[in-house]
């Protein structure tokens, strides 16, 4: 199995705050990851694909890079409805997530 | 717009079998690959198997003896079955929706807390 190690697992940020979060690989998956976003009671949303490709409709102050080990999911300017939790999944070989990153209101 | 939705009980005896349904709406279950997804509580992710609108399936290694995936092209909906559960299959399921086999989730449903206890 790959495994997946989000950090940090909990971050602490103010809007406006421009917030990073990492996701590394267990062994090289080449661009083959995603990010999501989920808050409490609603259906996780897809924000990037192939480690950098934004989703339709997704606003561009959302970023992903990274290939093969070492990936990120950065955040240019933390809005009020960014508070949430987000999670990296790869799909290389099956399909496995992080662990998550809460982002709270400092 | 896509939607899915899960439904099923969300309390099941140690020992029995949990059972799902995700109704897809606002787009046909046909061409596309549909995965069950779970969250135990303070628990990460864990991918539970995909089935493809043809029927054709693939589970985590780690749930294959136990997990049974059907789908139903005419009501739109794929099933989740999971036998002998136990306390740690307690968690919150989630259904979703990929292009390809093994690619990222483009649609998800809400989820739904299934609790496993006598």
């Amino acid at each position: 199995d790959i495994q997946m190690t989000q950090s940090p697992s909990t971050l602490s940020a103010s809007v406006g705050d421009r917030v990073t979060i990492t996701c590394r690989a267990s062994q090289s998956i080449s661009s083959w990851l995603a990010w999501y976003q989920r808050k409490p009671g609603k259906a996780p949303k897809l924000l990037i694909y192939k480690a950098s490709s934004l989703e339709s409709g997704v606003p561009s102050r959302f970023s992903g890079s990274g290939s093969g080990t070492e990936f990120t999911l950065t955040i240019s300017s933390l809005q009020p409805d960014d508070f949430a939790t987000y999670y990296c999944q790869q799909y290389n070989s099956y399909l496995t997530f992080g662990g998550g990153t809460k982002v709270e209101i400092k | 717009q896509v939607q899915l939705q899960e439904s099923g009980p969300g309390l099941v005896k140690p020992s029995e079998t949990l059972s799902l349904t995700c109704t897809v709406s606002g787009g046909s279950i046909s061409g596309y690959y549909w995965s069950w997804i779970r969250q135990p509580p303070g628990k990460g992710l864990e991918w539970i198997g995909y089935i493809y609108y043809s029927g054709y399936t693939n589970y985590n290694p780690s749930l294959k003896s136990r997990v049974t995936l059907s789908v139903d092209t005419s009501k739109n909906q794929f099933s989740l079955k999971l036998s002998s559960v136990t306390a740690a299959d307690t968690a919150v399921y989630y259904c979703a929706r990929h292009v390809e086999a093994y690619g990222h989730f483009d649609y998800w449903g809400q989820g739904t807390l299934v609790t496993v206890s006598s």
